[in-house]
């Protein structure tokens, strides 16, 4: 079974700083790994996700993600942060069998303020 | 990416009613399909797969005669609390993978119950 640990449950940063959100996960088997966003009242929308390969990951809105699978971990960066980067971020894993469902940390508040 | 539909958006019901959440793939075929559960303020949690052609598979602490799964087409797939109570108030989420994916999981928009 799978496991995913988000760190912080809340970051707190002002407009135009980087960031970071935390995240590493469990597993005994190869894994897949997702970064989604959530907006107020909104579904999710996929970042980013490491399938394979290279360790560094790019998504959408300027976000990337690291790789580290001695330190079993994923965390998300953004080079300078904007009010509506403000939302709910959560990390993912699944295993690369299929039929597995995603599992998810429990989420880190981003609140972006000027 | 593949766009995935929930029906309907809100729902208010009363307590003991039941209620029917519909979930449809609108351009792909899904041959797996995931319902998760998100309470306020908390992570999404895995309630129940079905994968085609067998019935669904539900995660421990997750009550399968009150949550009604039925995956009745490689398009669609729908929820049915039944006899709700209000601590069933929560968002609910259906997510779609697509036939020849392993790992791609494309989600509704999400349905809000509130159980009066």
């Amino acid at each position: 079974a799978q496991s995913v640990t988000q760190l912080d449950s809340q970051v707190p940063v002002f407009e135009e700083a980087p960031v970071e959100l935390r995240c590493n996960y469990s597993s005994s088997v190869s894994v897949y790994l997702f970064w989604y966003v959530q907006y107020p009242n909104q579904g999710l929308q996929l970042l980013l996700k490491y399938l394979s390969g290279s360790t560094l990951v790019k998504g959408i809105n300027g976000f990337e993600a690291e790789f580290n699978k001695s330190q079993t971990s994923f965390h998300l960066r953004k080079p300078s942060v904007h009010i509506s980067d403000t939302a709910e971020y959560f990390c993912a894993v699944s295993s690369n069998q299929a039929g597995t469902a995603l599992i998810f940390g429990k989420g880190t508040t981003l609140s972006v303020s000027s | 990416g593949a766009v995935v539909s929930q029906h309907p958006s809100r729902v208010i019901c009363k307590s003991g009613t039941s209620v029917k959440i519909e979930c449809r793939s609108l351009d792909f075929q899904a041959t797996t399909m995931f319902w998760y559960r998100q309470f306020p303020k908390q992570s999404l949690m895995l309630m129940a797969t079905s994968n085609e052609g067998s019935k669904a598979t539900y995660e421990q602490g997750v009550e399968k005669d009150k949550f009604l799964i039925n995956h009745a087409s490689l398009t669609l797939s729908t929820l049915t609390v039944t006899s709700a109570h209000p601590e069933d108030s929560s968002f609910y989420i259906c997510s779609l993978r697509v036939r020849g994916s392993s790992y791609e999981q494309y989600f509704g928009p999400g349905t809000r119950l509130t159980v009066t």
